[in-house]
């Protein structure tokens, strides 16, 4: 059982680049989320959606867009990568029966824009 | 808005030494609680979770009780060993907001030394 899988791993950019950080999860699982950890901060929630066709901001939604066109997958978008973009972000999903569950996170992407 | 605060680390231990890692939280409603842990290169990993007043969560030795009257969720453990290093987030999920986001504090990384 794969659970939550993204790729890539590993990213480097140049400012002004775009790309999408993929996440995939298996369990089918109603709600996904996209989170960015700094050094300092913990985690913080950018985008989420609670079954596909539907999504929503979190804390931190500059500059990312998503879509959720099926319900295992939930790509984050980068138009035009920014420095202040560098960090780790992780997918994480849950079982749509209330906030109760816990939430499984994958291995997360390491991005760095130069 | 919710808010969760973790006591800042690095916290280094000798091994069988006891563990307490201390965690208070605001929030709206009545929240769930969680500590993450998170081990080098890899996803959070759900420790232990509490959903209500006076639960008391375990796992793998480690516990927290849900503490309403001082809004607390701290983390112990009697012995840790050398693979109990790691970084631990205390999270929550407040169910006025839908439950759809989870708060974290910023992060306790323990070091545990032979």
């Amino acid at each position: 059982n794969a659970g939550v899988t993204q790729t890539p791993k590993f990213q480097v950019l140049k400012t002004g680049q775009s790309m999408t950080l993929q996440c995939a999860q298996d369990m089918n699982h109603e709600y996904m989320s996209w989170y960015r950890q700094d050094p300092g901060m913990g985690l913080r929630l950018i985008h989420y959606s609670v079954g596909a066709g539907i999504t929503d901001q979190g804390e931190v939604p500059n500059g990312y867009n998503v879509s959720r066109s099926t319900t295992e997958d939930f790509p984050l978008r980068l138009l035009s990568a920014a420095p202040s973009q560098t960090s780790v972000y992780f997918c994480a999903s849950r079982s749509g029966t209330g906030p109760n569950q816990p939430q499984h996170f994958g291995d997360g992407t390491r991005l760095s824009i130069l | 808005g919710d808010s969760v605060t973790q006591m800042e680390g690095p916290v280094t231990l000798s091994e069988e030494a006891f563990l307490t890692i201390n965690c208070t939280y605001t929030a709206t409603g009545y929240p769930s609680l969680f500590w993450y842990v998170q081990y080098p290169g890899e996803g959070l990993q759900l420790l232990l979770k509490a959903t209500k007043a006076d639960d008391k969560g375990s796992n793998k030795g480690f516990e927290a009780t849900y503490r309403k009257e001082t809004t607390s969720f701290h983390l112990e453990k009697g012995s840790v060993q050398v693979s109990d290093s790691a970084v631990y987030f205390c999270a929550l999920s407040d169910p006025t907001g839908g439950g759809n986001k989870l708060t974290f504090g910023t992060g306790t990384q323990l070091k545990v030394e032979l």
